[in-house]
């Protein structure tokens, strides 16, 4: 079974610090890892995605992650917060083995940077 | 289009009533799928399709929800009988085939927010 953990439904921090969301999973094979934004009253938008290859991936808006399969962790980070980044985000994974068809999504951390 | 458009983007309904939720995937992507977001959860899988193969359906929550796409690219979510515990914000997304690339990116719509009153 598939699973993704984000420990912290709240991650605070001040604006032009670095920031981490983390995230764990869970799966039977190798995964395929994803985080999404999502701004208030607004759909997911997709920010970056691992599948295969180099473990630091970077994506939109500045943000990176870093893929750590012994610690199957993929924590999404950004060296410098701006108030903008207010927003839930989203840790999602994928069994490349098991072929499931879904996305298996956490129940997301609330990010507020204070100005 | 350019994105995934969902419609309406605001239901009010009556309990009891039927409600239908309208998505039209992005161009050319073959996979469409809906999940529902209630408030303060995560996102739950409800339906995926995939070209002309039989839909999953192993997320639908009862028997009251169904969804067909119909031609390969407008789908339809239909709720019926809707109670309160309905109440969500649903999404629908959409990708390029997953077989072979299960690294795919999913798109999301804005979402229709319903609301079962």
């Amino acid at each position: 079974a598939q699973s993704v953990a984000q420990p912290e439904d709240q991650v605070n921090v001040a604006e032009g610090n670095p920031l981490t969301v983390k995230c764990t999973y869970s799966v039977s094979g190798n995964p395929y890892l994803f985080w999404y934004v999502q701004y208030p009253n607004r759909g997911l938008q997709f920010l970056l995605k691992y599948i295969t290859g180099d473990n630091l991936v970077k994506g939109s808006y500045g943000f990176e992650a870093e893929f750590n399969k012994s610690q199957t962790s993929f924590h999404l980070k950004k060296p410098s917060a701006l108030v903008s980044d207010s927003a839930l985000y989203f840790c999602a994974v994928r069994d490349a083995q098991t072929g499931a068809n879904n996305l298996f999504f956490g129940t997301g951390t609330r990010l507020t940077v204070i100005p | 289009g350019a994105g995934v458009s969902q419609s309406p983007s605001n239901k009010v309904t009556e309990k009891g009533k039927d409600v239908e939720l309208r998505c039209d995937p992005i161009s050319g992507h073959t996979a469409l799928y809906w999940y529902r977001q209630s408030l303060g959860q995560g996102l739950e899988f409800l339906i995926y399709f995939q070209g002309n193969s039989a839909p999953d359906k192993s997320g639908l929550p009862s028997d009251r929800f169904s969804a067909e796409r119909t031609g390969g690219s407008v789908s339809t979510l239909t709720i019926q009988r809707t109670q309160q515990e309905d109440s969500a914000v649903y999404l629908c997304a959409s990708s390029l085939a997953l077989q072979g690339a299960g690294g795919n990116t999913i798109y999301f719509g804005e979402g229709s927010w319903l609301t079962v009153v």
